[in-house]
């Protein structure tokens, strides 16, 4: 069974950093491609980056660009999302999310990131 | 980047069929495969199709999905409409720099 595991969400003030981690299991991780993908309160869904499953390349979403670093451990099955300069616009719950054939399949329960003064 | 559009919202009695429909702005919808979400309040997203028109094993046969490459469209068609399909729907696709989501559409079953 695919199983992906969010933490790392909390209370922070704007222009602070926050780490988000994603401990995944039930699947071969090295192989796939994964996402972080956030949904602020009320509002739909939206990309923030994607890793390649060697990180040999990164994207991002243009808000995200220079502020929201991806990364990934093969050897520990997780996935991370350095988030700096946070905004009050940031506030969302985020999910990890496996890739495959250009869109996530299987996604986490997803773990709720709250900017605010 | 590129945009996907869907309708805000839809409505249904039980029994019958809806069809939730995706337009992409730019960019071929046949090229990049599209998926489609569904999301219950208070619930993570959960795949109901994925690469235009597979079902993930355990999504029941009710669930289809399809493209019109002359509006450049994707739609996802749920027949047999049950109370339990009431949630919001999310089309997803990509291109070489991103993965973009539609807005989403809140599917009332009433």
């Amino acid at each position: 069974e695919v199983l992906l595991e969010e933490s790392g969400g909390g209370l922070v003030k704007p222009g602070g950093s926050l780490r988000l981690s994603c401990a995944a299991s039930g699947f071969t991780f090295s192989s796939y491609n994964m996402n972080w993908v956030r949904q602020a309160p009320g509002k739909g869904l939206e990309w923030v980056s994607l890793i390649s499953s060697s990180s040999s390349y990164m994207l991002y979403a243009d808000s995200m660009k220079g502020r929201f670093i991806i990364s990934r451990d093969n050897a520990k099955n997780s996935l991370y999302l350095q988030m700096n300069s946070l905004r009050v616009d940031d506030t969302a719950v985020y999910y990890c999310a496996r890739e495959r054939a250009g869109g996530p399949d299987f996604w986490g329960q997803g773990t709720l990131v709250t900017v605010s003064s | 980047n590129f945009m996907l559009t869907q309708p805000h919202s839809v409505s249904e009695s039980p029994g019958k069929t809806v069809t939730i429909s995706c337009t992409r702005s730019s960019g071929s919808i046949v090229g990049n495969n599209v998926q489609w979400y569904q999301q219950r309040p208070g619930r993570a997203p959960t795949t109901v199709i994925f690469e235009h028109n597979q079902r993930p094993s355990g999504v029941p046969d009710r669930f289809s999905g399809s493209i019109d490459i002359s509006s450049n469209s994707a739609s996802l068609t749920i027949a047999g409409l049950k109370t339990e399909d009431e949630a919001d729907y999310f089309c997803q696709s990509f291109d070489s720099t991103s993965r973009v989501f539609g807005g989403g559409t809140k599917l009332t079953v009433l």
